[in-house]
């Protein structure tokens, strides 16, 4: 069981908007930490998509975005198309664990 | 091009040793601290251990501790894994991943990953 909870999948219909949410607790999101969001195509490794809880990387397109609020955060993806079937992990680190944290991850279906 | 390469994996028997290697370029090695990432087939990302830029401290999940090392050569640009004990558990993807800022080594994000390399123990 992860330390940090995501759902286990998500779907939506080409254009519409999605939302993924990320549930820590106070040794982690709670405590402050920032959360990071990656996304992780098919047989690829994870690329960073969203740090420090809403920036993100050059080149990442602005239909994502993140957001951060108590033991929570949650990553929106907007405008969806099919090349963003993916699995989506948030991150963040424990200070009870002394380390970073993943969450077990969501797989988008694009409908 | 910012760029890491994993290589070392394989198949090795449970209690078996492996040490896995990743070589950067691009970008000045020595002042990144650096993490192993893994995933075992079919699931989620574990954070498995962290190296201070300098290689002087070290970090690991309680998963891996007192079995794998975690070890460094910035005159090599490269990032090394040494594991021993190894376990059927062990089983996974093995990925090197950068962290992105150099200031706030122990909690910031990965922003560059290895291709990973694949570690199966089995009998």
């Amino acid at each position: 069981q992860s330390v940090l909870t995501q759902p286990p999948s998500v779907s939506g219909a080409p254009g519409q908007r999605v939302t993924i949410s990320c549930t820590g607790s106070r040794s982690n999101i709670g405590a402050g930490y920032d959360v990071q969001w990656y996304q992780q195509l098919p047989g690829t490794a994870p690329k960073l998509l969203i740090y420090g809880n809403s920036n993100r990387p050059s080149g990442v397109p602005d239909r994502f975005s993140g957001s951060k609020s108590g033991t929570s955060a949650s990553l929106a993806i907007t405008g969806l198309q099919a090349e963003d079937e993916a699995d989506y992990y948030c991150q963040s680190y424990d200070t009870s664990l002394s380390g970073s944290v993943f969450g077990g991850g969501t797989k988008l279906t694009v409908l | 091009e910012v760029q890491l390469l994993d290589s070392g994996g394989g198949l090795v028997q449970p209690g078996g040793s492996l040490r896995l290697s990743c070589t950067a370029s691009g970008f000045t090695f020595s002042i990144y601290a650096m993490s192993w990432v893994r995933q075992a087939p079919g699931k989620g990302l574990e954070w498995a251990s962290l190296i201070s830029d300098g290689g002087d401290s070290t970090y690991y999940a309680d998963s891996v501790k007192g079995r794998f090392t975690i070890s460094r050569d910035n005159s090599k640009n490269t990032l090394f894994l040494q594991m021993n004990s190894l376990r059927a558990e062990d089983t996974a993807v093995y990925y090197c991943a950068k962290i992105r800022d150099v200031s706030r080594w122990r909690i910031d994000a990965f922003d560059i990953w290895g291709q990973g390399t694949m570690v199966t123990v089995s009998s």
